[in-house]
Parts: structure tokens; sequence; C-alpha cells
């Protein structure tokens, strides 16, 4: 089955730049999403194939992919910005994969 | 704007089947290329997709639980169920549902999720 590979933390200071990343075999083949989930509530997607972003998210969320990462960058960090964050691809065998997620503190 | 909305017992004894449904409001289940799903989350753990449903009853099953999920949809009603059955004290959950859609037809993703339910197995 396939998995993906992320940090369990991240740290950043307000106003800086956080990466995430999601390592999978090849996932560089792949379209990646991201979804970001705040305490108590339901997860939302903040970008996906690999770097679009939904109606209503922020320019200062993107995402890349190639090789075996890819990267979900948050720009000029907000406080409102501290959640676990999650990256899921579709594997032809495991169907839908979620990677372990990374929590986000903003220091 | 489409919402979902999970129900179902809160409450589920060991070796029994837990049984839950999406009610979908703000559109029709039938319209558009989506998939209907279901995932689920342990209390501190991370996300566990477990299936979904297209509206025509075509699925697919996480295979880590494939041999006890049922995934169903009932167009007349605009929901869809999730039955898990021989449920164990790791079955404990919040159980979600979501609305997956895919602009190339093969890598999708959940843009709308419900608020999620959760779901305790104990005797």
């Amino acid at each position: 089955s396939y998995v993906l590979t992320q940090p369990p933390s991240v740290s950043v200071a307000p106003g800086q730049t956080a990466r995430i990343t999601c390592g999978g075999n090849n996932i560089g083949s792949k379209s990646v999403h991201w979804y970001q989930q705040k305490p108590g509530q339901a997860p939302v997607l903040v970008v996906y194939d690999d770097s679009d972003r939904p109606s209503g998210i922020p320019e200062r969320f993107s995402g890349s992919n190639s090789g075996n990462t890819a990267t979900l960058t948050i720009s000029r960090v907000e406080a409102g910005d501290e959640a676990d964050y999650y990256c899921q691809v579709w594997d032809s065998s495991s169907a839908v994969v979620f990677g372990g997620g990374t929590k986000l503190t903003v220091l | 704007q489409v919402q979902l909305q999970e129900s179902g017992p809160g409450l589920v004894k060991p070796s029994q089947t837990l049984s839950l449904t999406c009610t979908v409001s703000g559109g029709s289940i039938s319209s558009g290329s989506y998939y209907w799903s279901w995932i689920r989350q342990p209390a501190g753990k991370g996300l566990e997709w477990i299936g979904r449903i297209y509206t025509s009853g075509s699925t697919n099953y996480n295979p880590s639980l494939k041999s006890r999920v049922t995934i169903s949809v009932d167009t007349s009603k605009n929901q869809f169920s999730l039955k898990l059955s021989s449920v164990t004290a790791a079955d404990t959950a919040v159980y979600y549902c979501a609305r997956a859609q895919s602009r190339t037809g093969q890598n999708y993703y959940m843009d709308v999720w419900g608020k999620g339910t959760t779901v305790t197995v104990s005797s």
C-alpha cells in the first residue's frame, strides 16, 4: 500500500514562512491535496491538485509537488493558521491515502 | 451551498454493526460527478478513509476495512449511509462524511465535509 510521510510537527514565528512536507514514492506523479484541521472541527481543503486553492482560501497558502516530496507552504503565518495539516493522494491500490498529519505551531 | 450532516447512534456495543447516515442539503446528491465518502478519526489520531460511493452505486473501500464495510446511497432521500460490522473498541472515532470531486476523473479530493459525529464502541 502507498504511504505518505509527514513530519509530526512544524513550528514557525508569526510573519514567517511555514513549509510542511509530504513524502511518498514518486509522489510527483500524483496529484496531492492538503487539508487544514483545527481542534474540534472538520478538515478544510486548502490546496488541491498540488497547487490550486479553493475559493476563500488565502493566497498565503500554496503547494508544490516534485520527485518524492510535496510541500504545503504558508507565507506570512498568522496565529489563526495553527492547526493540523494533512496531505492526501489517490492511489490505485490503496484508494484514498492520508498522511499522518503535521501539527503547525505558531510561536 | 451544499452541506452534509451525519446522524446515527453515538454508542454501539462490541461485535454489533455501526450504522450512520449522511444527509445532503443545498443540492441534489445525484447532480454532478461526485463521490460521496466516509472518513474517520480516532481521538488524537489522524484521518482514515473508509470508502466512497457514486450515485450509480459504484463503491470503493479501504482495503483494511473492506470485509466489514458497506456504503449505500438513497437518492430519493438525498442520503448515503455507512455500515461497519463486527465493531471493536478500535472503531471508536469521529466519523465524517464528505463530498469528493475531481477535475480529471481520477484524483479525487474532499471539498465539502460534515461536522462529524462521535461513535463510541463500548458495552
